[in-house]
């Protein structure tokens, strides 16, 4: 089962756009990761927010929280062919002994030159 | 490098056989997860080692997938009497501390396995 939800499952930009990619999740949670995947590789951890953040900054990303919706959105600015990849939203719940790490189905990004 | 490694990249398997997938995990790190990610899907859980614990294993489809990591590093995924719905990316990640939601996971290339 799969907590959160991204939208839209498909994003085609022309390079120096932005990009908005949007998780839904379901229930509470801690912190909320992004991930990107590149293709057949693994996923690589972009950046985290907790909680009681709202946003974030980590170069041309910038990642918003609202824990009232349960949403999350990551905005890539001025976007390079190189961002072209899949994105995944990615948020813990409480296990007995670990935080459990649930993926998103994803936003497939494609970046025009 | 100092990464996630997995072996074998790419695995055929005739329906039946049995096939065995290796993680090497970035050293002194405690925690190790294994992935299942089907074409166009997000990764979905499957297990949880914590050194050579398996704390949580409820995301195996089935008991013909087995996990170990006897030593606490190297861990091996294990299906048996593969199915045509096992094809599949199977993702191997580690993160350095004991399963904190603020862990950042790295994450080996992937194994994928088509199963004719």
């Amino acid at each position: 089962s799969q907590q959160g939800e991204e939208d839209p499952q498909a994003l085609s930009i022309q390079e120096g756009e932005n990009a908005t990619m949007n998780c839904s999740y379901k229930t509470s949670i801690n912190n909320l990761q992004w991930y990107r995947q590149n293709s057949g590789r693994g996923l690589v951890h972009l950046i985290l927010i907790r909680s009681n953040e709202r946003e974030k900054h980590s170069g041309r990303l910038r990642v918003t929280l609202d824990t009232s919706k349960k949403s999350s959105s990551l905005l890539i600015t001025a976007s390079r062919a190189a961002d072209t990849a899949s994105y995944f939203c990615a948020t813990d719940v409480r296990e007995t002994s670990y935080d459990k790490v649930i993926f998103g189905p994803g936003t497939s990004l494609s970046v025009i030159p | 490098g100092a990464g996630v490694s997995q072996s074998p990249r790419y695995k055929v398997a005739k329906r039946g056989q049995d096939v065995a997938l290796r993680c090497d995990p970035i050293s002194g790190h405690v925690s190790l997860f294994w992935y299942q990610q089907a074409l166009g899907q997000g990764p979905e859980f499957l297990t949880y080692f914590q050194n050579e614990a398996q704390l949580d294993k409820s995301g195996l489809p089935s008991d013909r997938f087995f996990a170990e990591r006897p030593e606490g590093s190297v861990s091996t995924l294990k299906i048996q009497r593969t199915q045509q719905e096992d094809s599949a990316v199977y993702l191997c990640a580690s993160s350095l501390f004991v399963g904190r939601g603020t862990d950042t996971q790295y994450f080996g290339p992937g194994t994928r396995l088509t199963v004719l």
